[in-house]
């Protein structure tokens, strides 16, 4: 069971919108800052999005974060079939004091 | 550029103590915000984080995990070093580290290695 609650699968046709619900609360999403990351199959993970809506050096802007009280939602724009993979979430617990993570989307562009 | 590389055992005995290495280029675990994470992940699961340790020297581990865990560093070598004993089955899975950055409120991997992949098994 995961700190950060996230639906376990999204799917959308190529060129279409998605977003990518992530829930937590006042200790962790609610006064810390959240990051998003994209795994392809195979492959490790990669940061997509970090301090809620910050983009890496070669992230394309179709990728995007914001935040809201204890959730946070990262969208991605004009989706392509290389999109397909799993995104999770991750932020700092404060009353853990440990980085929590979410249990992760299937993303699939149908 | 920056580069992260796990090494470590294949394979290990239910019970036996498991040690990983992270070697890192490219950037200074001494520097200010500079950390290195460990990870993990199962077969077919999420990620796991498992611990942390910073360019001050400070570590934090899961919660979960906390007395099976050990993270020190070597900056003369930039080597990071996992140790989880009493190893089980449900421990297999494959192991990242990562680049982290972390100030108040802020933290994020932004460089992860490749992941090498520890079986528990007789």
């Amino acid at each position: 069971q995961s700190v950060l609650t996230q639906p376990p699968s999204v799917s959308a046709a190529p060129g279409q919108k998605v977003s990518i619900s992530c829930s937590g609360s006042s200790s962790n999403i609610g006064n810390s800052y959240v990051s998003w990351y994209q795994q392809l199959p195979g492959t490790a993970p990669k940061l997509l999005i970090y301090d809620n809506n910050e983009r890496p050096s070669g992230i394309p802007d179709r990728f995007s974060g914001s935040k809201s009280g204890t959730s946070a939602t990262l969208g991605i724009t004009g989706l392509q079939t290389g999109d397909e993979a799993d995104y999770y979430c991750g932020t700092w617990d404060s009353s853990l004091s440990a980085v929590v993570f979410g249990g992760g989307t299937k993303l699939t562009v149908l | 550029q920056v580069s992260l590389r796990e090494s470590g055992p294949a394979l290990v005995k239910p019970t036996q103590t498991l040690t990983l290495t992270c070697t890192f280029s490219g950037f200074s675990l001494t520097t200010s915000r500079m950390c290195v994470s460990w990870i993990r992940q199962p077969p077919g699961k999420a990620l796991e984080w498992l611990a942390r340790i910073d360019w001050d020297g400070d570590t934090y581990y899961s919660t979960s995990l906390r007395t099976r865990l050990s993270i020190s560093r070597d900056t003369s070598k930039n080597q990071v070093v996992l140790t989880m004993t009493n190893m089980d089955p449900v421990d297999t899975a494959t192991y990242y580290c990562a680049r982290t950055k972390f100030v108040s409120g802020s933290t994020y991997s932004d460089y992860w290695g490749q992941g090498t992949l520890v079986t528990v098994s007789s």
